[in-house]
């Protein structure tokens, strides 16, 4: 089975700052690579998928690339609604495990 | 619109089922499958398994193969997930996400059910 690590597990910015999260799979996976956000008693959204592909109606300060086995999801200025937990999935081979999540605190 | 609605929340005793339904509308049912994903309390998202809605191939986690029967009506357009001999560790919210293209991605959710596996 293909494991994904996220880092770090949690981070503390201010509104503004730029933030970078990265997610490593223990072997390559192409591109197959998807990021969501998800706040408290929420369904998941999605944000990025095929590691670099905007989803529709996610604003444009979100971005992710890598490709292989790492990963980058950047906030380029962090706005107070990006307060969330951030998971990385793998969609190369079943089971398509998730990362353990980057939770993204106010500073 | 694209919307997956779930079925209520449930408490069970261990060692019993439970069956999870999730009603789509919006797009054509049968052109996507279904992801089913939970999350114990305080706890990451977990990948249980995939059923494509076209013709009910599935894919299970390796964990609960046995205990999970993922299925479809597309009379209905409604998923359903069973999950069997219930433990006090399956107690978690699960989701039912729609599966879009080769990519797999999970790009509309379910609210969410709560499963509470307690004596």
């Amino acid at each position: 089975d293909i494991q994904m690590t996220q880092s770090p597990s949690s981070l503390s910015a201010s509104v503004g700052d730029r933030v970078t999260i990265t997610c490593r799979a223990s072997q390559s996976i192409s591109s197959y690579l998807n990021w969501y956000q998800q706040k408290p008693g929420k369904a998941p959204k999605l944000l990025i998928y095929a590691a670099s592909s905007l989803q529709s109606g996610v604003p444009s300060r979100f971005s992710g690339s890598g490709s292989g086995t790492d990963f980058t999801l950047t906030i380029s200025s962090l706005q107070p609604e990006d307060f969330a937990t951030y998971y990385c999935q793998q969609t190369y081979s079943t089971p398509r495990a998730f990362g353990q999540g980057t939770k993204v605190e106010i500073k | 619109q694209v919307q997956l609605v779930q079925s209520g929340a449930e408490v069970k005793k261990p060692g019993a089922s439970v069956r999870v339904s999730c009603k789509a509308s919006g797009y054509t049912f049968t052109s996507y499958g279904i992801s089913w994903v939970r999350q114990a309390p305080g706890q990451g998202l977990e990948w249980m398994g995939w059923i494509s809605a076209y013709n009910g191939n599935t894919n299970y986690a390796q964990k609960l193969q046995g205990r999970v029967t993922m299925t479809t009506d597309t009379s209905t357009s409604t998923a359903y997930m069973e999950l069997r001999s219930l433990r006090s560790d399956d107690t978690a919210i699960y989701f039912c996400a729609r599966s879009s293209g080769g990519y797999y991605v999970l790009d509309y959710w379910g609210q969410g059910t709560l499963i509470t596996v307690s004596s």
